[in-house]
């Protein structure tokens, strides 16, 4: 079965500084796509990054970053310079490209602190 | 601009009631799912579509049933509430399988079961 795994319940930091959140997941794909979502207490949720899997090069918007590890089937997101209104639940999540069914991890909390 | 709406934003049911959520897209989007949230599972699939007259179960089916009669609209019913099935509930959209944009997801359903 495929599985997404964040293994941060919670993460904080402090603004302006740089905080990486973990992600894993399990496939037997090639060909497949990767999402980092935000999900602020509005509870809207924000495609924050993507990733394709047939590029090797690491996705980036602006202060928001991937290390994409396709070996190890991992997909770890870095925010830089963090702002407070980066304090949301983050979630990874894998899109199964034969059913199109999006698969999310348990969600990271994420807190700028001041 | 396209959309996609749920609605009611906030419901409160009684035990054994049924109750149907409505999601309704303006993307004209042949691909639409229903997920529920809670804490510490992220987001699990419901029920998905790949267009009129097509329902598929997903991993958390048990208990909630789909129609889909046109292409914007996929509502989901609760045939009798449960305690359990209080929870956060989305429905998202996409353009084709495996999307490299990513879902288009509604603003939430809060479900309290009493």
């Amino acid at each position: 079965a495929q599985t997404v795994t964040q293994s941060q319940p919670e993460m904080s930091v402090q603004e302006a500084e740089t905080v990486t959140l973990s992600c894993t997941y399990d496939t037997s794909e090639n060909n497949y796509y990767l999402f980092w979502y935000k999900q602020p207490p509005s509870r809207q949720m924000i495609l924050v990054i993507r990733q394709e899997a047939y590029k090797q090069q690491n996705a980036t918007e602006n202060r928001f970053s991937v290390n994409f590890q396709k070996a190890a089937k991992s997909f770890s997101l870095k925010i830089s310079d963090s702002q407070l209104g980066d304090t949301a639940m983050y979630f990874c999540a894998f899109v199964d490209s034969n059913t199109g069914k999006l698969i999310f991890g348990q969600g990271t909390t994420l807190q700028v602190k001041p | 601009d396209a959309e996609i709406t749920q609605s009611p934003r906030h419901k409160i049911t009684e035990t054994g009631r049924q109750v149907t959520l409505a999601c309704h897209q303006t993307w004209n989007h042949n691909n639409m799912f229903w997920y529920r949230q809670d804490l510490g599972h992220g987001l699990r699939l419901i029920h998905y579509s790949y267009g009129v007259q097509d329902t598929n179960k997903g991993e958390v089916s048990d208990g909630y049933s789909v129609s889909r009669s046109n292409t914007e609209d996929l509502p989901l019913t609760l045939e009798s509430a449960a305690s359990s099935q209080t929870s956060v509930y989305f429905c998202a959209s996409s353009e084709s399988l495996g999307d490299r944009l990513g879902y288009t997801f509604g603003s939430g359903t809060r479900l309290t079961v009493v």
